[in-house]
C-alpha cells in the first residue's frame, strides 16, 4: 500500500454510537492532520499530530478523540455525536508541518442520524 | 480572522482555453501557498506550490504569487475537460487555511 489509506470509506452512527476512523500514512511522513470537509465551507483543521505530538488542537468539541500512538498512525474516536458533525472526514500527511504540502486519505463520509 | 478567499464559481472555459482562478489571502505572515485539485467525491490533490513571489510553472499549470496585493492564482493552459473539478486554495505559515474552492467545467 502506497500514500494514506483511511478506513472506513462510509460510516453511518446514531447519536448514542461510539466508532473510530483510521488513517494510516506510508510516506514516511512526520506529521498527520485530521480535517473536516461541509458542503460550501472551508477545509476545517482539526487537529494536528507532529512527530506524534499532538500540536494544534482547533477548539474542537470533546466528543471527537484523536489518537495517534506513532507517526504512520493515526485514529479519530468518536461518540455521542450530532448531526451536524455529519462531513467528509479527511486525513491528510506531510514531511513536517509549515513549509510542506499535504497528501489527503480519500476521506470517511460520515453520517450521523 | 486568517482567511483564504476564492471566488466558488462556477468557472466554466472552453477545451483548449486559459482557465484563471484567483485567490486572496488576509494572513501577511503567509508563506506557503498551495493549489489542490478535487474531482467530485475524491480527496483533495496537491496540484501546485508557491513560496516566492513570482510566477511558477509546471507541464500546463502556473502558479503566480504576489505578497504585496496577498493574491495567488492558478492558470491552467490548453484546458481539457479532466481538469473539470473543484479548485481549492490554501496558505498559511505553521498552519494552513483553505478557501471554499472554485468550480471549474471544461466544456469540450
Amino acid at each position: 500500500e502506497t500514500g494514506v489509506t483511511q478506513t472506513p470509506r462510509h460510516l453511518v452512527m446514531g447519536m448514542t454510537n461510539k466508532k473510530s476512523l483510521k488513517c494510516e500514512q506510508h510516506l514516511g511522513h512526520n506529521a498527520m492532520y485530521w480535517y473536516k470537509q461541509s458542503a460550501k465551507k472551508p477545509l476545517e483543521l482539526m487537529f494536528v499530530y507532529n512527530f506524534k505530538e499532538q500540536t494544534e488542537n482547533n477548539s474542537v468539541p470533546s466528543r471527537f478523540s484523536p489518537e495517534c500512538p506513532n507517526s504512520s498512525h493515526l485514529f479519530l474516536h468518536l461518540h455521542t455525536l450530532q448531526p451536524e458533525d455529519s462531513a467528509l472526514y479527511l486525513c491528510a500527511s506531510s514531511q513536517g508541518t509549515g513549509v510542506y504540502g499535504y497528501t489527503f486519505g480519500s476521506g470517511t463520509r460520515l453520517t450521523v442520524v | 480572522q486568517k482567511e483564504v478567499e476564492q471566488n466558488s464559481g462556477p468557472l466554466s472555459v472552453p477545451e483548449g482555453a486559459i482557465a484563471s482562478l484567483n485567490c486572496t489571502y488576509s494572513d501577511r505572515g503567509s508563506q506557503s501557498f498551495f493549489w489542490y485539485r478535487q474531482y467530485s467525491g475524491k480527496s483533495p490533490e496537491l496540484i501546485m506550490f508557491i513560496y516566492s513571489n513570482g510566477d511558477k510553472e509546471d507541464g500546463r499549470f502556473t502558479a503566480q504569487l504576489n505578497k504585496a496585493s496577498q493574491y495567488v492564482s492558478l492558470l491552467i493552459r490548453d484546458s481539457q475537460p479532466s481538469d473539470s473539478a473543484t479548485y481549492l486554495c490554501a496558505g498559511g505559515g505553521n498552519q494552513f487555511y483553505f478557501g471554499t474552492g472554485t468550480s471549474l467545467t471544461v466544456i469540450p
